[in-house]
């Protein structure tokens, strides 16, 4: 059974519209995490929660920001995508720091 | 910049050998490490972990060494299948942190 489900896998987005992209767990984890994954490249994290901390990392675009209403569930929004946002964007979850994070299947971001 | 990495980025293997796959880590305070399995279009999944206070973690037909002096993470697949062609990463973290650092990653292909 899916423990980190994505929504879309796919998803197709104009220039400069804005795009939200879905995670929910069924884990109960304090941690979510939003990678992204371009081609052929090592998944590069975006941001992460704990709880409802929020923590981005220094070189996340402005562009990109995130919500978590409920421990469940944590959405990514890309204000104004560009043609380099086009990516795999990857959820993932931990219980704590330091274990295992497990992810989730991916959306692809396609921007036209 | 990432530091973790430095790796053959494609490896082929014969159906039924054994793979060794290498990854460097610069940051010797680093004290959690991961290998994941990414196939195409799918999420990384977890493979083993193993901690810095540990040399050898094994697993069903995997196991991963860990070398601190050389800062030198190996994982090891015995007798390998073609259900094992991906791309492997490995990855790591700081002590008290939640970010997972990930290596470029190494193509596995598996010759029948």
């Amino acid at each position: 059974d899916a423990m980190v489900i994505q929504n879309p896998r796919y998803q197709v987005t104009q220039f400069g519209k804005p795009v939200t992209l879905s995670c929910s767990q069924t884990l109960n984890h304090n941690v979510m995490y939003w990678y992204q994954q371009k081609s052929s490249q090592a998944p590069k994290l975006l941001f992460h929660y704990y709880d409802k901390d929020f923590n981005n990392e220094a070189d996340t675009p402005d562009n990109f920001q995130s919500r978590r209403p409920n421990t469940s569930f944590c959405f990514l929004d890309i204000r104004s995508p560009g043609l380099g946002d086009a990516a795999m964007y990857l959820c993932a979850t931990s219980r704590v720091r330091n274990t295992e994070a497990f992810f989730g299947q991916g959306t692809r971001l396609t921007v036209v | 910049g990432e530091s973790v990495g430095l790796h053959l980025p494609t490896l082929s293997v014969q159906e039924g050998d054994n793979s060794i796959i290498n990854c460097a880590y610069s940051n010797s305070a680093s004290d959690y490490f991961i290998w994941y399995k990414q196939e195409s279009g799918k999420g990384p999944q977890f493979i083993i972990d193993i901690r810095s206070n540990m040399d050898k973690r094994q697993g069903q037909r995997v196991t991963v060494l860990l070398n601190k002096t050389v800062k030198h993470l190996s994982l090891q697949i015995a007798a390998t299948q073609p259900g094992d062609s991906a791309v492997y990463f490995c990855a790591e973290t700081l002590p008290g942190d939640y970010k997972l650092s990930f290596g470029a990653g190494t193509t596995v292909t598996v010759r029948a």
